[in-house]
């Protein structure tokens, strides 16, 4: 199974709004609504953001928003604050009942 | 709230069995449905790659890339749960996170921070 395709990085200023794609396949983007998104600070744990294409967990700023579009879905931030940098991954899961991930992008508030 | 913790060894010699162990603690127990306990990796400079999940009392499922050499198992007496990775390579150099996945939204809803184990002679 061949990972998702993330934009090695993006960058935004404190206050705009980005947004990171992820793109799949048929077989898992595009297959069923079990997107996720994480966020990742160094030597910290991975935080799940979004579940579910959409779906914010308790706790999780609605400053973070997810869709999903065919094969590929999308992570937007709005109002970007310095605490936002840290590196996204998305996963999938698939037809084959495994899971697959993206290859990561780095955000960088400026 | 659940917490997971890798333990092992930081360096596997070539050819030999990667071993690890996550203790998951904080009121879940591996042995009850509903989620899935699994293992993910990084290389250095890497994305993320998943190398398989364990459902209480089904066969664990795992990364067809790495299947031939993968074994995930638990321990419900310890509430821990474990991987082995047989004739490792360089290749396999990586940071190792353990997780668990909600059965509802298959997502990876609990991480632990990771254990970075090297490959080398």
């Amino acid at each position: 199974q061949s990972g998702l395709t993330q934009p090695a990085s993006v960058s935004g200023s404190p206050g705009q709004s980005i947004t990171i794609s992820c793109t799949g396949t048929s077989s898992d983007v595009g297959a069923y609504n079990y997107v996720s998104w994480y966020q990742r600070h160094p030597g910290k744990a991975a935080k799940v953001v979004i579940y579910a294409v959409t779906n914010r967990p308790s706790g999780v700023s609605d400053r973070f928003s997810g869709s999903k579009s065919g094969n590929t879905a999308s992570l937007t931030i709005s109002g970007l604050q310095a605490e936002d940098e840290a590196d996204y991954y998305c996963s999938s899961y698939t037809t084959a009942t495994t899971w697959v991930f993206g290859g990561g992008t780095k955000l960088t508030v400026l | 709230q659940v917490q997971l913790q890798e333990s092992g060894p930081g360096l596997v010699r070539p050819s030999e069995t990667l071993s690890l162990t996550c203790i998951v603690s904080g009121g879940d127990s591996i042995s009850i449905g509903s989620y899935y306990w699994s293992w993910i990796r990084q290389p250095p400079g890497k994305g993320l790659e998943w190398i398989g999940s364990l459902y209480y009392s089904v066969t664990p499922k795992y990364n067809p890339s790495l299947e031939s050499r993968v074994t995930i198992s638990a321990d419900t007496s310890k509430n821990q749960f474990s991987l082995n990775l047989r004739s490792v390579t360089t290749a396999d150099t990586a940071v190792y996170f353990c997780a668990r996945v909600g059965d509802w939204y298959k997502s990876f809803d609990h991480w632990g921070q990771g254990t970075l184990v090297t490959v080398s002679s």
